[in-house]
C-alpha cells in the first residue's frame, strides 16, 4: 500500500491522555514523523523516529510504533495542543518522504 | 536563526506558468536536501518534490511529474519550483521544507527520516 491511514477526527478532555494513530505498509520499514499543524501556520515537527523530540517540544509527546502502526501519544494534552496532526513516511520506493496521513483534527475539551 | 522563507506565489490563469523561490538562512544549506509540500484549501499536507544536497537525487509525485521542476542554487541558498501547465487543482499553499541527512539510530538499528524545518508558506492560485 502507498498510504497512510489517520482517523479524522479525535477529542480529549483537559489533562487527559489521547493516541493518534497512522497506518500503512511502508510503517513496516520506516519510522513516521509527525507534524503539529496550527490553523493558518506552517506544519511544526513534534516526533521523529522512534521516539525523538526536537528541541523545544513539551515531553507530554511521545511516538511509538508496532508492525503498520505508528502512534502519536499525548500525555496530559493542554488547550493548546489542539491542532491537526499528520504522519509522515518515506514511501515504498525509500526514495523520498512522499507519504502523508491525511491528517487528525484534534480537539481538547 | 534557521529560517525558510517562500516566495513567488500568486493567482495565474489554467495553464500558466509560475516559479516559486524558497530563501535559506542561518544552516548550510548544500548538507540537506529540501522538499516541497503543498496544502489545498482545507485539505491535508501533499508532498510535491525533493532535491538531494548535490541535486544528484530528484523526485516528483505523481500528480506534478512532467509539469513542476525543482532545482536549487546551493552558492545563493535557494531552492525553487518551476510549475507550468498549471491547473485549478494545484491551487494551494506551497510550503518548502529542510530534510537533514537520515539520523542513525544505533539502538533501533534503523535510519529517521523527516523534515526538521519549514517556512511560512507561499499562496499559489489557479483561476480564470
Amino acid at each position: 500500500s502507498s498510504e497512510l491511514t489517520q482517523d479524522p477526527a479525535v477529542s480529549v478532555a483537559l489533562g487527559q491522555t489521547v493516541r493518534i494513530t497512522c497506518q500503512g505498509d511502508s510503517l513496516r520499514s520506516y519510522y513516521a514523523s509527525w507534524y503539529q499543524q496550527k490553523p493558518g501556520q506552517a506544519p511544526v515537527l513534534v516526533i521523529y523516529g522512534k521516539n525523538n523530540r526536537p528541541s523545544g517540544i513539551p515531553d507530554r509527546f511521545s511516538g511509538s510504533s508496532s508492525g503498520n502502526t505508528a502512534s502519536l501519544t499525548i500525555t496530559g494534552a493542554q488547550a493548546e495542543d489542539e491542532a491537526d496532526y499528520y504522519c509522515n513516511s518515506r514511501d515504498s520506493s525509500g526514495n523520498h518522504l512522499g507519504l502523508f496521513g491525511g491528517g487528525t483534527k484534534l480537539t481538547v475539551l | 536563526e534557521v529560517q525558510l522563507v517562500e516566495s513567488g506565489g500568486g493567482l495565474v490563469k489554467p495553464g500558466g506558468s509560475l516559479r516559486l523561490s524558497c530563501a535559506a538562512s542561518g544552516f548550510t544549506f548544500s548538507s540537506y536536501s529540501m522538499n516541497w509540500v503543498r496544502q489545498a484549501p482545507g485539505k491535508g499536507l501533499e508532498w510535491v518534490s525533493s532535491i538531494s544536497g548535490s541535486s544528484s537525487y530528484i523526485h516528483y509525485a505523481d500528480s506534478v511529474k512532467g509539469r513542476f521542476t525543482i532545482s536549487r542554487d546551493n552558492a545563493k541558498n535557494s531552492l525553487y519550483l518551476q510549475m507550468n501547465s498549471l491547473r485549478a487543482e494545484d491551487t494551494a499553499v506551497y510550503y518548502c521544507a529542510r530534510e537533514p541527512a537520515p539520523y542513525y539510530d544505533i539502538l533501533t538499528g534503523y535510519n529517521y527520516y523527516y523534515m526538521d524545518v519549514w517556512g511560512k508558506g507561499t499562496t499559489v492560485t489557479v483561476s480564470s
